[in-house]
């Protein structure tokens, strides 16, 4: 089954422990992306990445660190987590112009 | 200027009525495209339907039809005979461009749907 994956899919932690949200897709998509979702304001692009090995911002970069060493993951890490990075985060993969493919969402929340 | 603008933060429509769920967007790049997601409260983002900026013919997905006024820059989207299923927040979203670099989505803010039985 094609899908985007991501974990966990909710986490409660502490300002400044460092933390990983891992994607990963099985579609061979080259296109993945990074969003967080606040209320009011929508989904907002943290980071994408065309391909492996190239990356850049998004919209709402700041705070967050990506990597893409292999076609299939992207994770997303929060090296030292603040509270106004708990948020509802969803990962995305697509090729060319076809539609997004979304995971189911990661809640964090940071104390 | 927002790129994507969704004016309806909530909407309520009768169980088998239709509804239009209103978008407009700007942008200066003749290629681009549109997009709809559903977000049901369990949370997932659901693709619902997508209007690219050369299609003659507005898109049609089952009971989801895109309403594209390509002059007005709106792109509207109508349910048909609306469900209980059918209550979630809906996205417009926009990719702007074609092929490489195009791979940016921009979100409006959304519009909450509530079928009342």
């Amino acid at each position: 089954e094609a899908q985007v994956t991501q974990n966990p899919r909710y986490l409660i932690t502490v300002t400044g422990k460092k933390l990983t949200v891992t994607c990963s897709q099985n579609m061979n998509h080259e296109y993945m992306s990074w969003y967080r979702q606040d209320p009011g304001l929508g989904l907002r692009q943290i980071y994408y990445s065309m391909n492996v090995e190239v990356t850049d911002k998004g919209d709402v970069p700041e705070g967050y660190k990506v990597s893409r060493k292999e076609k299939r993951n992207f994770p997303l890490i929060l090296e030292s987590p603040s509270p106004n990075q708990t948020s509802l985060y969803f990962c995305a993969s697509k090729r060319g112009d076809q539609p997004q493919h979304f995971g189911d969402g990661t809640r964090l929340s940071i104390l | 200027a927002q790129k994507i603008t969704q004016t309806q933060p909530g909407m309520f429509v009768q169980e088998k009525e239709a509804v239009t769920l209103d978008c407009t967007y700007d942008t200066s790049d003749p290629s681009y495209g549109l997009f709809w997601y559903k977000q049901p409260s369990s949370g997932e983002m659901i693709f619902l339907i997508y209007q690219g900026s050369y299609d003659q013919q507005n898109a049609t997905e089952g009971r989801y039809s895109l309403n594209f006024q390509k002059a007005r820059k709106s792109a509207n989207l109508v349910i048909s005979a609306s469900q209980l299923g059918d209550s979630a927040m809906y996205f417009c979203a926009m990719r702007e461009g074609h092929g490489a670099g195009s791979y940016q989505l921009t979100f409006g803010k959304g519009t909450k749907l509530s079928v009342i039985p």
